[in-house]
């Protein structure tokens, strides 16, 4: 198994509050990613990152922040929780080929957050 | 941008019928193109891949998958259904040869296998 690890895995909060997501890799792959998981939408994209320093948005980045100092580390950030925040977070690694990702996704196991 | 659309959000089939899951996608790019397996209560493992080595790829579980630009679509298939085969399944794209590489899902298709 890849080593990627979430933490927390479960976290609940209230509104309003920041909340942090830590994803920690020892595979020293380029790439991270943050998804969220909620019924009917499948996983959405919310920021990635290409190396140290190099993040993007994805695709409902709203709301989220993130940063990756270090290879291995990799933030999510929710700087004033909403309750359309819950939902399943994964985090993701992908390693580099040729001109980018291999596309091929290695996942955490998930972290739960409950915003109330 | 690069988008994925799966059809039907749940599909039932009998234990040893035809599996077919229907993925189409839009890239502006020649893509990388994937389908992805949940099992309850677990993450997302990898299917199989096309890189366009081979427009039909083969992947784990009997699972195979045809890539057809023409038709923009990248179907999930498996000949005969075993019951552990229900799962969620995801059809995702990236972009190839992108250094900032986007990887897309789709909203996912739910197996469900009658005895």
């Amino acid at each position: 198994d890849a080593g990627i690890t979430q933490s927390p895995r479960h976290k609940v909060t209230e509104t309003g509050t920041p909340v942090t997501l830590r994803c920690h890799q020892t595979e020293n792959h380029r790439y991270m990613y943050w998804y969220r998981q909620d019924p009917g939408h499948g996983l959405r994209l919310i920021h990635y990152s290409y190396g140290v320093k190099d993040t993007d948005k994805g695709e409902v980045s709203d709301g989220y922040s993130v940063s990756r100092s270090k290879t291995e580390d990799f933030l999510l950030t929710l700087e004033s929780a909403t309750s359309s925040q819950t939902s399943v977070y994964f985090c993701a690694i992908s390693a580099v080929e040729t001109g980018g990702s291999t596309g091929e996704l290695f996942f955490g196991e998930g972290s739960r957050l409950t915003v109330l | 941008a690069q988008s994925v659309t799966q059809l039907g959000s749940h599909v039932s089939v009998s234990e040893g019928a035809l599996v077919l899951l229907r993925c189409n996608y839009s890239s502006s790019v020649p893509p990388y193109l994937f389908w992805y397996v949940q099992y309850p209560n677990q993450g997302l493992q990898l299917l199989l891949k096309y890189t366009s080595a081979a427009t039909l790829v083969k992947g784990i579980n009997g699972f195979e998958a045809e890539f057809k630009k023409s038709e923009t679509s990248f179907h999930l298939t498996k000949p005969s259904a075993h019951m552990s085969d229900a799962a969620e399944y995801f059809c995702a794209v990236s972009d190839r040869g992108s250094s900032a590489s986007k990887i897309i899902f789709g909203s996912g298709t739910r197996l469900s296998i009658r005895p």
